[in-house]
């Protein structure tokens, strides 16, 4: 049972690429979100989604694409990353109200 | 605007005594709470709760209270060791938001020897 597994943990991308970051859960949990951590800040919402083929916006949404088409995975795509998206990315799945957490994706913007 | 508000950046204490994190909030739709422990280089992993409901819930070393009113919970550390050296999040959830997590900035916890 490997909890949630975020891929890469770092990466480094130019001003204009576009990647994705991959998060995958074994627990069969329907809810999965998207996280942001920024230095001296709490973790932001990005993007969360209820099943598969449900996704919603959180509190950060823009500049960022989210899918669902396994109850497993749930990545998050950078269109054309900005340096403002430097930043740490964490996913989580939730059963009830527990949250579990990946150990995130440390990504820098040059 | 933050709706959780986490106002002391640090503290530090001896090993043995009691940590005090506070945490206030605005919002008064929150019905859970929960704090997560953060490690340098890790994800946050879950703590300790409390439903809306309840002003109290303890596991171990570690207690929660809720003070509804002044919209304020605190977390207390009994007796506080070296290894809950940590960041501590608060973070607040309601039903109507299908209980996205909205989280304080973090205490930086250094339990000195």
């Amino acid at each position: 049972n490997a909890g949630v597994t975020q891929t890469p943990k770092f990466q480094v991308l130019k001003t204009g690429q576009s990647m994705t970051l991959q998060c995958a859960q074994d627990m069969n949990h329907e809810y999965m979100s998207w996280y942001r951590q920024d230095p001296g800040m709490g973790l932001r919402l990005i993007h969360y989604s209820v099943g598969a083929g449900i996704t919603d916006q959180g509190e950060v949404p823009n500049g960022y694409n989210v899918s669902r088409s396994t109850t497993e995975d749930f990545p998050l795509r950078l269109l054309s990353a900005a340096p403002s998206q430097t930043s740490v990315y964490f996913c989580a799945s939730r059963e009830g109200y527990g949250y579990t957490f990946g150990s995130g994706t440390r990504l820098t913007v040059v | 605007d933050q709706q959780v508000k986490q106002n002391s950046p640090s503290l530090s204490v001896q090993e043995g005594r009691i940590s005090i994190l506070n945490c206030d909030y605005t919002n008064s739709m929150f019905d859970y709470f929960l704090w997560y422990k953060k490690y340098p280089a890790e994800g946050p992993t879950f703590l300790i709760s409390i439903s809306s409901i309840k002003d109290k819930n303890e596991d171990g070393r570690f207690t929660v209270f809720l003070n509804k009113s002044a919209k304020h919970l605190s977390l207390h550390i009994v007796p506080s060791q070296p290894g809950d050296s940590a960041v501590y999040f608060c973070a607040a959830s309601h039903s109507n938001s299908g209980y996205a997590l909205n989280f304080g900035k973090g205490t930086s916890l250094l339990v000195t020897p």
